[in-house]
């Protein structure tokens, strides 16, 4: 089975920190995705990856970066968190295929920032 | 506009008491459609991808169905296990990205 991990579960930050989340899978998939979600909004694509050093812009990328220097590795930087940052951030990846293939994702970091 | 909607936003069934969820779409040129299921805490856990109208897949007591407007869920039989947030995803229209619903959270009491 595929494996997605978050490096955190909960994750509680001050707003104006540069905030780091991890996200490793173990599968040698090609393509990983950066969501975050909200009560009400659903899941929203904050930035996505088809490779290595690749990424592309989702819907909601205003606030965020992200970092691809390893094929299994795909981290999300707030770079001054805010408090409209508070949400549930979910990673999930494919093997390839874009957004045609089931996404497999984490179980979540839910970020709270004060 | 692409959009999906989920309906009803929640249900709570007795155990063996079946029914059906509900995701419309209004997108152009469908490319596949996703049923996801989710547990409080979790991340979404991939149930079934539907391609062109008529297609079915089954799974347990799952069946979902995809029409050229929407996708139904059928539950048969459910048991309180099958309890969760049960969300749709497509990916068709204009966008390659994939839009999703909003979700329905099924209850199933013993």
């Amino acid at each position: 089975d595929v494996k997605v991990t978050q490096s955190s579960r909960y994750l509680v930050k001050r707003t104006g920190e540069k905030v780091f989340l991890e996200c490793v899978q173990d599968m040698d998939h090609e393509n990983m995705f950066w969501y975050r979600q909200d009560p009400g909004l659903g899941l929203r694509l904050i930035y996505f990856s088809y490779d290595v050093k690749m990424k592309e812009k989702g819907d909601i990328p205003e606030g965020y970066s992200v970092s691809r220097e390893k094929k299994e590795r795909f981290s999300l930087i707030l770079e001054s968190a805010s408090t409209n940052q508070t949400s549930m951030y979910l990673c999930a990846s494919t093997p390839g295929g874009g957004f045609l293939q089931p996404q497999h994702f984490g179980d979540g970091t839910r970020l709270s920032i004060l | 506009e692409d959009q999906v909607t989920q309906s009803p936003e929640a249900l709570r069934l007795q155990e063996g008491e079946s029914s059906s969820l509900n995701c419309s779409y209004t997108v152009s040129g469908l490319r596949g459609l996703f049923w996801y299921r989710q547990d409080p805490g979790k991340g979404p856990e991939f149930l079934f991808t539907l391609y062109s109208a008529g297609e079915e897949k089954e799974k347990e007591r799952l069946k979902a169905t995809l029409t050229k407007k929407e996708s139904f869920l059928h539950i048969t039989a459910p048991k309180p296990e099958d309890s969760a947030t049960y969300l749709c995803a497509v990916s068709g229209g204009n966008n390659r990205k994939l839009i999703w619903g909003l979700g329905t959270s099924l209850a199933v009491n013993p």
